[in-house]
């Protein structure tokens, strides 16, 4: 099955740096997500965007859907400790049996 | 509280024991699924289930049944389980098959020796 490619693999970051991460994909979405997963703890959505161009915002969090619908931008103002986690983006398209594909995902670490 | 629960949380077993990995969740959604996560590879479908009585294979199936006989429950089952599928496991649910917003558990780390 495809993966959609993230990168980097893992970033480690001061307090209050920002921070941008992407991903891609071979094939089209109709839709793409970002999600978040705390240590110990199952991913939670974070960010969701519906069209080609598109920029949305959550907080510090602001996250782009790529002009091609192959790739999309994740990017985190002013990090604090409680951003460390692992980042996931998902791919989604409706369909017969719609399936989120998820991509490798960033692991992040914030230093104080 | 709207959740999935996963039991157990931790699991240490041997090759071949068969084992089952409980979910469950509480919002009367259609769509289930579970994932494995390894390091690098991010998360990867190994069943989904759209609704009671019909599930289908995702991406990574091999050594692995599911059942789906009631609306909640969406059990993992390893008949003979192998180190290669030592792994932290995730169910997910959703509202229904065009419904992109997916609720996971908490994952369940499974180690065979």
């Amino acid at each position: 099955g495809q993966q959609l490619n993230q990168s980097p693999q893992s970033m480690f970051i001061q307090e209050g740096e920002d921070v941008s991460m992407n991903c891609t994909s071979s094939s089209i979405f109709n839709t793409w997500l970002w999600y978040k997963q705390d240590p110990g703890e199952g991913p939670v959505l974070l960010i969701a965007l519906y069209k080609a161009g598109e920029l949305t915002s959550n907080g510090r969090l602001t996250a782009q859907f790529g002009i091609t619908r192959k790739d999309s931008f994740l990017n985190i103002s002013a990090s604090i400790p409680s951003d460390v986690g692992i980042y996931f983006c998902a791919g989604f398209n409706t369909g017969t049996a719609s399936k989120l594909t998820f991509g490798t995902g960033t692991r992040l670490q914030v230093t104080l | 509280e709207a959740q999935v629960t996963q039991n157990p949380r931790y699991l240490i077993t041997v090759t071949g024991k068969k084992l089952t990995v409980t979910c469950s969740q509480n919002m009367n959604h259609e769509y289930m699924s579970w994932y494995r996560q390894d390091p690098g590879l991010g998360l990867r479908q190994i069943y989904y289930s759209m609704n009671v009585e019909v599930t289908d294979k995702g991406d990574v199936p091999e050594g692995y049944k599911v059942s789906r006989k009631e609306k909640r429950n969406f059990p993992l089952i390893l008949e003979s389980p192998s180190p290669n599928q030592t792994s932290l496991y995730f169910c997910a649910s959703r509202r229904g098959n065009e419904v992109y917003e997916q609720y996971f558990g908490p994952g369940t780390r499974l180690t065979v020796t």
